[in-house]
């Protein structure tokens, strides 16, 4: 089956602009994930969504970032008044529950610059 | 706090000779351990885990309790190997992985 898929694979955008990015878990995937990915920086957690509970929002840089996840399935990354700074690859990776739940499997990851 | 810290931004050995990618954590639960690999334009996909004790692509890797680290490690590098290892922590939620800096392998023929 289709593994997870992210859109769109670039974007370019003016500083002080609004970007949403977009994430297609696995089909049957309960739990969603967004990661940056930033040179020098490793793979910093954003926020992570398990089922129909709250999602765990910790990693979240700044007011400026939310993400929903609709239906329990998609789930939109959303960064207004963008920075700098945000300019990184999203990456989104979804899991299952069950023994292996704690295999990530990744999508291929936004690269947001921010001109 | 849950941390994992990689010491080594770079890596670089001859084709043949032993790897050692260095993965120290802090926890204060029973740690849950992982190494994630992503090769040139490829995805980030797990390697291997502590708890299945495997070995993937010849590269083992032994929990350390009293040290507090998960190092990777293969006898013998092959250029295929070169790419980028991330070390990672089951944390918090238990679904949450927390992922160290990441070091990247460069194998030279």
């Amino acid at each position: 089956g289709a593994g997870v898929s992210q859109s769109p694979s670039n974007k370019v955008t003016e500083k002080g602009k609004d970007v949403e990015l977009r994430c297609d878990p696995i089909s049957g995937h309960t739990a969603l994930y967004w990661y940056r990915q930033s040179l020098g920086q490793g793979l910093e957690f954003l926020i992570y969504f398990q089922g129909n509970s709250a999602p765990d929002k910790s990693g979240l840089p700044s007011d400026r970032f939310s993400a929903e996840r609709t239906g329990g399935s998609v789930s939109t990354l959303t960064i207004q008044r963008t920075q700098q700074e945000d300019s990184a690859v999203y990456l989104c990776a979804s899991s299952s529950t069950g023994t292996r739940s704690y295999e990530q499997y990744f999508g291929p990851g936004t690269r947001l610059t921010v001109t | 706090a849950q941390r994992v810290t990689q010491p080594e931004k770079l890596l670089s050995v001859f084709k043949g000779a032993p790897v050692e990618l260095k993965c120290n954590y802090s926890y204060s639960g029973s740690p849950e351990l992982f190494w994630y690999v992503q090769y040139s334009r490829q995805r980030l996909q797990l390697l291997l885990r502590h708890i299945s004790r495997e070995s993937i692509k010849g590269f083992t890797a032994d929990l350390n309790k009293g040290e507090t680290s998960f190092h990777l490690k293969k006898p013998f590098a092959q250029e295929e190997d070169s790419a980028m290892y991330y070390c990672g922590l089951l944390g918090g939620g238990y679904n949450k992985l927390i992922f160290g800096a990441g070091t990247r392998l460069a194998v030279h023929p």
